[in-house]
């Protein structure tokens, strides 16, 4: 069965560095996703994208973040400058469609610590 | 206003019973989709089960069930005969069709359940 997969699955940082999130969305789905969920809190939106731009973004996402589809396949979330404040499970998601019923689809997560 | 709301922070279970997970929303959309996922331990996001807001029956997915409830705004989830590894965090959410934005997916804070033998 087609799964979202996500690199690194955990990434330590220390505070200020830059760090890339790196996702591959199941291979014919049209939309993605990045979400955050800081430990023991509810899972957020970050950001929305289809056809190689931002399509809806969070407050949470500000100049230090930003989404690229480098290629085919990898869909990638980086984080300027990293605050300790960004610790937290991000989440890659995608879907075929925009359809209520289309489900998305979560990667296993990539938890990031920030020192 | 919250979205999405799971009163139940925690939640015990005897194995074999049934239990149910409490979720209300809040939309003016007519058009709206209701998920459930259990995220274990480990921390991914597991899908179980989708309830369009136009569907006249309630969803259910094998052993999950949801207790679709449109005028009260309630999405309850089922577990019919638990099994220990039904020991997760469930998280209710949902996706609105006609804001004109991109359906992200709103949580809930989640319900905590855990299976006792």
């Amino acid at each position: 069965e087609p799964e979202v997969t996500q690199t690194p699955s955990h990434q330590v940082t220390q505070m200020g560095q830059e760090v890339i999130l790196r996702c591959v969305p199941i291979s014919n789905h049209l939309y993605f996703y990045w979400y955050r969920q800081i430990l023991g809190q509810k899972v957020e939106f970050l950001v929305s994208f289809y056809n190689n731009e931002i399509s809806e973004k969070s407050e949470i996402f500000d100049d230090q973040f930003s989404v690229e589809r480098p290629d085919g396949s990898n869909f990638t979330l980086k984080i300027r400058s990293t605050k300790l404040e960004d610790s937290a499970m991000y989440f890659c998601a995608s879907s075929e469609g925009l359809a209520v019923t289309n489900e998305q689809f979560f990667g296993p997560g990539t938890r990031l610590t920030v020192l | 206003a919250q979205k999405i709301t799971q009163t139940q922070p925690g939640m015990f279970v005897q194995e074999k019973e049934a239990v149910t997970l409490d979720c209300t929303y809040d939309t003016s959309d007519p058009s709206y989709g209701l998920f459930w996922y259990k995220q274990p331990s480990s921390g991914e996001m597991i899908f179980l089960i989708y309830q369009g807001s136009y569907d006249q029956q309630n969803a259910t997915e094998g052993r999950y069930s949801l207790n679709f409830q449109k005028a009260r705004k309630s999405a309850n989830l089922v577990i019919s005969a638990s099994q220990l590894g039904d020991s997760a965090m469930y998280f209710c959410a949902m996706r609105e069709g006609s804001s004109g934005g991109y359906q992200k997916v709103t949580f809930g804070t989640g319900t905590k359940l855990q299976v006792i033998p």
